[in-house]
């Protein structure tokens, strides 16, 4: 049974650092993985998906790493701002399309 | 993007009565959808897997005949919390897979907040 977890459960930072957050998997035979930011109360925003042959995608300030060998997953946030205070979601898709959601990792950046 | 649209996107209801969420995918055609339910502080949890013309696949230790699903078309589908009782409160999220696409990537819904008295 595919497992995710995320690491750290929650993150505080002041405005302008530079920030990973980590995802890991049990099961490294994934279709592809998938971050998104869910903001309170509100559904989800999906912000780079990796397939599984590929190692890396950016978007903006945004970079994720995929080591599907060791079942591993990075989410880089560069100078973060107080509007990417939000929850982070690791997700993979695996056996009959179905995405398994990590437990998040909830983001304050500080001005 | 692909834009999935749920409605409502909150409802309040007695203890005893059923709600209809809906499901639809606007600018594209949805062979599968899933359903989520997440508590407060809590991630996503998989209840279903919503095949379009097809019964629904449940996972395990979710009701069946509680939780409804339809999925009638290739852009809507449907969940229905039978008999809801003060347990079944939640956050109701749907997302959907574009079936022409081959990336697999899934589009989500704003999510329903349900809240039963």
């Amino acid at each position: 049974k595919q497992e995710v977890t995320q690491i750290p459960a929650a993150l505080s930072v002041p405005e302008g650092e530079n920030l990973v957050l980590n995802c890991s998997f049990t099961d490294s035979a994934i279709y592809n993985l998938q971050w998104f930011r869910q903001d309170p109360g509100k559904g989800l925003t999906s912000l780079l998906l990796i397939q599984s042959s590929q190692r890396e995608q950016t978007s903006g300030r945004l970079n994720a790493s995929l080591d599907k060998s060791s079942g591993r997953s990075t989410l880089y946030i560069a100078a973060s701002q107080p509007g990417d205070s939000a929850t982070y979601l690791c997700a993979v898709t695996g056996g009959g399309g179905k995405l398994i959601f990590g437990q998040g990792t909830e983001l304050s950046v500080k001005p | 993007g692909a834009v999935v649209s749920q409605h409502p996107s909150w409802v309040i209801c007695k203890s005893g009565t059923s709600v209809k969420i809906e499901c639809r995918s606007l600018d594209f055609q949805a062979t599968t959808m899933f359903w989520y339910r997440q508590f407060p502080k809590q991630s996503l949890m998989l209840m279903a897997t919503s095949n379009e013309g097809s019964k629904a696949t449940y996972e395990q230790g979710v009701e069946k005949d509680k939780f409804l699903i339809n999925h009638a078309s290739l852009t809507l589908s449907t969940l229905t919390v039978t008999s809801a009782h003060p347990e079944d409160s939640s956050f109701y999220i749907c997302s959907a897979r574009d079936s022409s696409s081959n990336t697999g990537e899934l589009f989500f819904g704003e999510g329903s907040r349900l809240t039963v008295l």
